[in-house]
């Protein structure tokens, strides 16, 4: 059985600090999905990570997959007041079986002026 | 167009009712997914139609009856439903096929059951 750890599980951070989120995964699989959302609300895709060494960046977020050591980690620079969200990884275990997401526990960040 | 839309955006029912949950995507995507979310949890998988068939059934009680009327369309048939089942019901979308493809979320619909 897939297994999706997020850590840590709550951030809270002065703005204009930077932080990294951590996503280790069990099985092997180099498909890895950031998303987030706000209270309330949906999940908006931020980033899709299909290889090893892949590294995406967006604004004050970059992403980047390990494969090797089953981690991904989301860096955010210069934090400000409207990252705050909670953000989820996102495992496909590569099983041919469909698009089976495996979600992790998600990182409530909460970012103060 | 890259949304999905799902109705109704609440849904209040009591345990003998019998509603159904609306999804709807237009981006001729042909895998579409039902997933349920508690409070403070993440979402989990329930069901996933590849090409309007039911390729994933996630052990989800019968209480909870999916369908497929065509490629645009996502239904989640609910009936006698437990309080415990109160949650947010997202649907998703994506292309189809032995890759692994972004998957695009609704808003989703809220469901207190009673």
């Amino acid at each position: 059985e897939l297994k999706v750890e997020q850590n840590p599980l709550f951030l809270s951070m002065q703005e204009g600090k930077n932080y990294t989120i951590y996503c280790n995964y069990s099985t092997t699989s180099d498909r890895l999905y950031w998303y987030r959302q706000d209270p309330g609300k949906s999940l908006e895709s931020l980033f899709v990570l299909l290889s090893n060494g892949a590294v995406k960046q967006e604004g004050r977020l970059m992403a980047s997959l390990d494969t090797k050591a089953r981690l991904s980690t989301l860096h955010i620079t210069a934090a400000v007041h409207d990252l705050s969200a909670t953000y989820f990884c996102a495992v496909d275990p590569n099983n041919n079986a469909g698009n089976m997401l495996t979600f992790g526990g998600g990182t409530r960040l909460m970012v103060k002026p | 167009d890259t949304e999905v839309t799902q109705t109704p955006k609440h849904l209040v029912m009591g345990m003998t009712n019998k509603k159904s949950l609306k999804c709807e995507q237009h981006m001729g995507h042909r895998a579409m997914y039902w997933y349920k979310q508690k409070a403070k949890k993440p979402p989990e998988l329930m069901f996933v139609y590849s090409y309007e068939k039911l390729s994933i059934n996630e052990s989800v009680p019968s209480r909870f009856s999916p369908e497929c009327p065509n490629s645009s369309l996502l239904n989640l048939h609910l009936h006698a439903l437990q309080p415990e089942d109160s949650a947010l019901y997202l649907c998703a979308s994506s292309q189809s096929g032995t890759g692994s493809y972004e998957q695009y979320f609704g808003p989703g619909t809220r469901l207190t059951v009673t």
